[in-house]
């Protein structure tokens, strides 16, 4: 295993509803990216922290918000959640080059 | 803006047959990463590669790394019902390296 957790694992919403995924990253590592992957697809990246700032984003509309503690772990936050925002979401944590990836966490949205 | 391309984006084997996935960067890459994510898992790394012309091998699996760092291959020799997955390419977004921007995939299937 990575060493890399997330939280929950599955989740159910409602259109409108919001929700809050965390991540848990490796020791050491300081880099925390979130991807969104919807069936079949691949992994959509988000945005990602780097010792606790935002170091880059990707085509998400800023409901997809953020943030990162001091342990270096991670939280993803949605608002209003629309329909197809049903999806695997991947946070991976990295030191270097090498992302590590956790289980991610499976958000459908009713 | 930058892509990285795979193709092709299905294939189905015989075991024993041998498989390919081609990945492009619409920009030359500082490296290439590639991962292998069984269904229902997630993506584990395999392998980066870094140089102009850069081969590696992992036991079945030959990665190569183009001439003008705009391209990348994984090629399985021999392939067992345990190389089933999807294989990504993944490079990282100009000016940060920390960043990367993931192909669609390959999804392989082999038959016992």
């Amino acid at each position: 295993e990575t060493g890399v957790t997330q939280s929950p694992t599955h989740l159910i919403k409602t259109r409108g509803q919001q929700v809050t995924l965390r991540c848990s990253s490796q020791s050491g590592h300081n880099t925390v990216s979130w991807y969104q992957q919807a069936l079949g697809q691949g992994p959509q990246f988000i945005f990602q922290y780097y010792r606790e700032e935002e170091n880059g984003r990707g085509n998400f509309p800023p409901r997809f918000s953020g943030l990162q503690f001091p342990n270096y772990s991670s939280e993803l936050n949605v608002n209003a959640l629309e329909l197809d925002d049903s999806a695997l979401y991947l946070c991976a944590s990295s030191r270097d080059y090498e992302q590590y990836f956790g289980p991610g966490t499976r958000l459908t949205v009713t | 803006g930058q892509q990285v391309m795979q193709i092709p984006q299905y294939q189905h084997v015989q075991e024993g047959e041998d498989f390919t996935t081609y990945c492009n960067s619409s920009t030359t890459l500082s490296n290439i990463q590639w991962y292998k994510q069984r269904p229902g898992g997630h993506p584990v790394f395999l392998i980066q590669l870094v140089k102009s012309g850069e081969v590696k091998k992992q036991k079945r699996l030959t990665f190569q790394f183009g001439e003008a760092k705009k391209n990348s291959s994984l090629h399985i020799t021999a392939t067992q019902t345990t190389d089933v997955g999807t294989y990504f390419c993944a490079g990282p977004r100009a000016g940060n390296n920390r960043k990367l921007i993931w192909g669609l995939g390959t999804s392989l299937a082999v038959n016992p």
